[in-house]
């Protein structure tokens, strides 16, 4: 089946620094999705992705969907304490609207 | 901005019972709705795809009679867990969009406490 693959699974970080994190799938799909969770929430979406090749950017965060289509990666610029929270990604089908997510990395900011 | 709103936020209720989580839509008509479960420092896994007027479809190992699925309105899914144990203690979370290609909104989630 479908493999999705998100590193790191945690980090922790000086407020003001620079942050990054990727995901890898095994297959191909056309559209790579950026969520954030904060505790006890549902997740909120970050950036989406729809081209390979693709640079898109939200504020601080920037994103990038892979050449080759099986990767995708998220930076945070300047980090602050109300980044903490759980960032995912997620793969997802135009079609039928389904999600896989990836397994989450857990961002911690430290002031 | 399109809101999709989850009730109750929370629940506990005791092993051997049915708890109704409901998952509305409140400003678009939600032709398609996706029920996900997550456990405590895990991911988000799919269960179930609940189209309007229609069975849903429910994913690999996701048991149909235990999570019942009723989406009867364009702006309503309830998910049922049906004499529900320990083991389905779990987040709750549903998503919703509206035709074509639109985007998907989630709602805040259902914690689940059953003892």
């Amino acid at each position: 089946g479908q493999q999705l693959n998100q590193s790191p699974q945690s980090m922790f970080i000086q407020e003001g620094e620079d942050v990054s994190m990727n995901c890898t799938s095994s297959s191909i799909f056309n559209t790579w999705l950026w969520y954030k969770q904060d505790p006890g929430e549902g997740p909120v979406l970050l950036i989406a992705l729809y081209k390979a090749g693709e640079l898109t950017s939200n504020g601080r965060l920037t994103a990038q969907f892979g050449i080759t289509r099986k990767d995708s990666f998220l930076n945070i610029s300047a980090s602050i304490p109300s980044d903490v929270g759980i960032y995912f990604c997620a793969l997802g089908s135009s079609n039928t609207g389904k999600l896989i997510f990836g397994q989450g990395t857990t961002l911690q900011v430290k002031p | 901005g399109a809101v999709v709103s989850q009730h109750p936020s929370w629940v506990i209720c005791k092993s051997g019972t049915s708890v109704k989580i409901e998952c509305r839509s409140l400003d678009f008509q939600a032709t398609t709705m996706f029920w996900y479960r997550q456990f405590p420092k895990q991911s988000l896994m799919l269960m179930a795809t609940s189209n309007e007027g229609s069975k849903a479809t429910y994913e690999q190992g996701v048991e149909k009679d235990k999570f019942l699925i009723n989406h009867a309105s364009l702006t309503l899914s309830t998910l049922t867990v049906t004499s529900a144990h320990p083991e389905d203690s779990s987040f709750y979370i549903c998503s919703a969009r509206g035709g074509g290609s639109s985007p998907l909104h989630f709602g805040n989630g259902t914690r689940l406490t059953v003892t």
